[in-house]
């Protein structure tokens, strides 16, 4: 079946420190893979996503490159702000349908 | 700009209540899905829908059920909401075609029930 399995939170950094949150997946096929992010009090938006093995995902100076050979999404960036500051979520879309299948989420708190 | 929306923000209710959350979106999206959030558990499917009249239970539907009569209009409904339904619910939509296109998400309705 599909599962992601993204690290656990919380994430605590300095700002322009460098960050990475692992995303690991189970699938059968080929899934498309996304990273959203949730801002406090409000939905989830989409950060970046990636359809194919290799493909690199990038947005708003985060990135993260669709590895197949390690069934893995880890999301980037360089140097975080105190407004990255979020819960983030890694999830995966079968080409079955649009059933998505999200992480448990990863909470990143940014101090000054 | 897509929008979907969600008719709270914000709901208290009282146990035995009948409960009705509300998600309208504007883009023609054939699917829509609710979910609820809880801390350390991610997002939990509770049904999804690819068409008018049509439904799907997700991974918790118990407890739960939902109605589509229009494409836009997704509604869930809590028969008798009990105090373990206290959650975050979110609403989503995503077109028909293939597994590419993102879901698009509400703002979330933080239901309280007491």
């Amino acid at each position: 079946g599909n599962s992601v399995t993204q690290m656990e939170g919380p994430v605590t950094l300095s700002e322009e420190a460098f960050l990475t949150i692992n995303c690991t997946y189970t699938a059968t096929g080929y899934p498309s893979l996304f990273w959203y992010v949730q801002y406090p009090g409000e939905g989830l938006q989409l950060l970046l996503k990636a359809t194919k093995a290799d493909d690199k995902g990038s947005n708003k100076g985060f990135e993260a490159t669709y590895r197949k050979e390690t069934t893995s999404f880890h999301l980037e960036k360089g140097s975080v702000q105190v407004s990255d500051s979020a819960v983030y979520f890694c999830a995966l879309s079968g080409r079955a349908g649009n059933k998505f299948y999200f992480g448990s989420g990863t909470k990143l708190n940014v101090k000054p | 700009d897509v929008k979907v929306t969600q008719s709270s923000r914000y709901l208290v209710k009282r146990t035995g209540e009948k409960v009705f959350l509300e998600c309208v979106q504007d883009m023609d999206h054939e699917n829509m899905f609710w979910y609820r959030q809880d801390p350390g558990l991610g997002l939990r499917l509770i049904y999804f829908s690819y068409d008018v009249k049509m439904k799907e239970k997700g991974d918790i539907p118990e407890g739960y059920s939902v109605s589509r009569e229009k494409k836009e209009r997704f509604s869930l409904i809590l028969e008798s909401a009990s105090t373990n339904q206290t959650s975050m619910y979110l609403c989503a939509s995503t077109p028909r075609q293939g597994a590419y296109n993102e879901q698009f998400f509400g703002p979330g309705t933080r239901l309280t029930v007491l």
